[in-house]
């Protein structure tokens, strides 16, 4: 089993609506949660934290569920600008992990 | 504020042959970082350091792959001899000190080898 596994996608989606990406990791020892940014050809950027109440930035909102072992970052009306392949990141002993991605793309 | 820079942008070279990359971190970054992303995965870490000292090479092919950071501050990774399936883009990454996971990234270096 993977450290850290995401649905590869792609999520293709109309621009407005809502989408949702959940992302597993198999070590409960886990201590701190993210999610990264990449578009395309290009470098990886934080995009958020995601705390264990949940936290929101703007359109966007992270969850942690510790017993199930799993984030979730929602995206609410999506823009052309999101897509963008979106990467959880797992730190233990401060060591980053990264999952494979997710594929947004929105169309107009 | 200046970003992490690499170089080169990319680099084409025959397997069985050397190449080393550069990187400068964030001024004032203690910590740096040399991921390895294969086209359609995330980023594998290779390398990490603390200033000059070395965090974490457990995943670093040490047979080909080299990587050090003698002043404290800008790094260079090396492989040698290259194989095909080191074909990717190696990223560098720092972070303010250990314990801080917010990386800021460079460009990177999109290597291919024939």
């Amino acid at each position: 089993r993977k450290e850290v596994e995401q649905d590869p996608g792609p999520f293709n989606v109309p621009e407005g609506a809502t989408v949702a990406f959940n992302c597993t990791y198999s070590n409960s020892a886990s201590q701190s949660f993210f999610w990264y940014r990449q578009d395309c050809r290009k470098e990886p950027k934080l995009l958020m934290s995601v705390y264990s109440s949940g936290n929101e930035d703007g359109r966007f909102t992270a969850q942690l569920n510790r017993a199930s072992q799993y984030i979730s970052l929602l995206i609410r009306d999506s823009k052309l600008s999101d897509s963008a392949t979106y990467l959880c990141v797992v730190t233990l002993a401060r060591q980053l992990t990264f999952g494979s991605g997710t594929q947004l793309t929105v169309l107009p | 504020e200046a970003g992490v820079a690499q170089s080169p942008r990319y680099k084409i070279i025959e397997k069985r042959q050397s190449v080393a990359f550069w990187c400068n971190p964030i001024s004032g970054h203690a910590t740096l970082y040399w991921y390895q992303q294969i086209l359609g995965q995330g980023p594998k870490l290779l390398i990490q350091f603390q200033n000059n000292g070395v965090v974490d090479d457990s995943q670093l092919p040490k047979d080909r792959f080299s990587a050090e950071r003698l002043k404290g501050v800008d790094s260079t990774l090396k492989i040698q001899p290259a194989k095909l399936e080191d074909s990717a883009v190696y990223l560098c990454a720092s972070s303010p000190e250990t314990g801080n996971e917010k990386l800021f990234f460079g460009s990177g270096t999109q290597l291919s080898v024939l």
